[in-house]
């Protein structure tokens, strides 16, 4: 299943909603849909799993939504600590990542 | 909490067999609940499974590289291993090793992270 992220830069100001897609080649369940974060220099970070479900500690401006083939990662209020990639994730049989989103300061 | 290092060499030469290992601490190689995995990440570009593996030893890899990977468990050291044969230079990315859960392909999100390690394919 190929991922394709959209857009691949999005440019915002801190305190704007930032609403991210992942589309899949084909239907995937929303169970097997995650999201994660990663900083430059970093490993990635789980921030989402089963489509909208928040991993431990990850704050309530990061949610989650989406089914079949189209997903969505919103996040409601930038915060300076929230620009960096975001990947998705369906892993189902053969898992595969969307190529990233780039969250930069506009 | 459980934490994962990656160690091995950062440069490869072409044709040979990448070799890294992943070290875990404040767990158990042996738990019942992990699944141990392999994911890498070439230089400004997305990130790719390569493969997972069980305590028990049962592997699940990339059909893309499964002719060229193995991923092996060492419980007495508390380590898991990945080995990638015939290298070129599009094997050079962070490799990171990682932990999912057991119960079924929904608890298969990755919710632990080791910090990578760069691996350069170069003659």
């Amino acid at each position: 299943i190929v991922l394709t992220q959209s857009p691949g830069t999005l440019s915002l100001s801190p305190g704007e909603r930032a609403t991210l897609s992942c589309r899949a080649s084909e239907t995937v369940n929303s169970n097997y849909l995650a999201w994660y974060q990663q900083k430059p220099g970093q490993a990635p970070r789980l921030l989402i799993y089963r489509t909208s479900s928040r991993a431990t500690g990850i704050p309530d401006r990061f949610s989650g939504s989406g089914s079949g083939s189209d997903f969505t990662l919103t996040i409601s209020r930038l915060e300076p600590e929230d620009f960096a990639v975001y990947h998705c994730h369906q892993h189902g049989t053969f898992r595969t990542f969307g190529q990233g989103t780039k969250v930069e300061v506009k | 909490q459980l934490q994962l290092q990656e160690s091995g060499p950062g440069l490869v030469k072409p044709s040979e067999t990448l070799s890294l290992a992943c070290t875990v601490s404040g767990g158990s190689l042996s738990s019942s609940s992990d699944y141990w995995v392999w994911v890498r990440q070439p230089p400004g570009k997305g990130l790719e499974w390569i493969g997972s593996i069980y305590y028990t030893g049962a592997t699940y890899y990339n059909p893309s590289l499964k002719s060229r990977v193995t991923i092996s468990v060492d419980t007495s050291k508390n380590q898991f291993s990945l080995k990638l044969n015939s290298v070129t230079a599009a094997d050079t990315a962070v490799y990171y090793c990682a932990r999912h859960g057991t119960g079924g392909y929904s608890f298969y999100y990755m919710d632990v992270w080791g910090t990578g390690t760069t691996v350069a394919v170069s003659s």
